[in-house]
């Protein structure tokens, strides 16, 4: 089946400690995205990438970095740079030719202690 | 710059009454128009999208929205809502042929049985 997976689905992390969210597709698509989504806040746009070895930061970029080596692949880590990283973490994936919609991954919710 | 309103945070219904979740856009070119469901701890999935041909768009689920230029509005109905209709809906509004989403806040749909 074709779709995006992310891993874990739980992540704890120290204060201070830098962490790498996966997200892989398998959709053959050329866009991939990174939000963050808080209570009552909708979703944010942390990071974005139209094609392999490229990508733009998003209204949210601080404290964050990617990298896209792969088209099937574009990991994000949450570096301690980042002053409130406890959120919901969600990619998604867009194949351009596609009208604009955006398909998600199941999200992955990471909690600082 | 373009952006969504979604009327209401939270609203509730009764099982098997007429489901209204509102949106509102702002943009200066002609847009792409998405709704999206959130079921707890889970992503996003797309309900309907809207790219310029029909202006009444059906989705899954039994849902539909219709584009209204004039009122520069995208609202999300239903005709007899269902228990598993319980979710966040989330309007998103994108320039046709753009590769970034603009989210609302999100709705919160309950229904009472």
């Amino acid at each position: 089946d074709g779709g995006i997976t992310q891993s874990p689905k739980y992540l704890f992390r120290k204060e201070g400690q830098n962490v790498t969210l996966s997200c892989e597709q398998n959709l053959n698509h050329d866009a991939m995205y990174w939000y963050r989504q808080d209570p009552g806040q909708g979703l944010r746009l942390i990071y974005y990438s139209q094609i392999v070895n490229d990508f733009q930061k998003g209204d949210i970029a601080e404290g964050y970095s990617v990298s896209r080596e792969k088209k099937e692949s574009f990991p994000l880590t949450v570096t301690s740079a980042q002053k409130n990283p406890t959120a919901f973490y969600l990619c998604a994936s867009n194949p351009r030719q596609g009208g604009g919609a955006q398909y998600f991954g199941p999200g992955t919710r990471l909690t600082v202690l | 710059a373009q952006s969504v309103t979604q009327l209401g945070s939270h609203v509730s219904v009764s099982e098997g009454a007429l489901v209204l979740l509102r949106c509102n856009y702002s943009s200066s070119v002609p847009p792409y128009l998405f709704w999206y469901v959130q079921y707890p701890n889970q992503g996003l999935q797309l309900l309907l999208k809207y790219t310029s041909a029909a202006t009444l768009v059906k989705g899954i689920n039994g849902f539909e929205a219709e584009f209204k230029k004039s009122e520069t509005s995208f609202h999300l109905t239903k005709p007899s809502a269902h228990m598993s209709d319980a979710a966040e809906y989330f309007c998103a509004v994108s320039d046709q042929g753009a590769q970034k989403l603009v989210f609302g806040q999100g709705t919160r749909l309950t229904i009472n049985p």
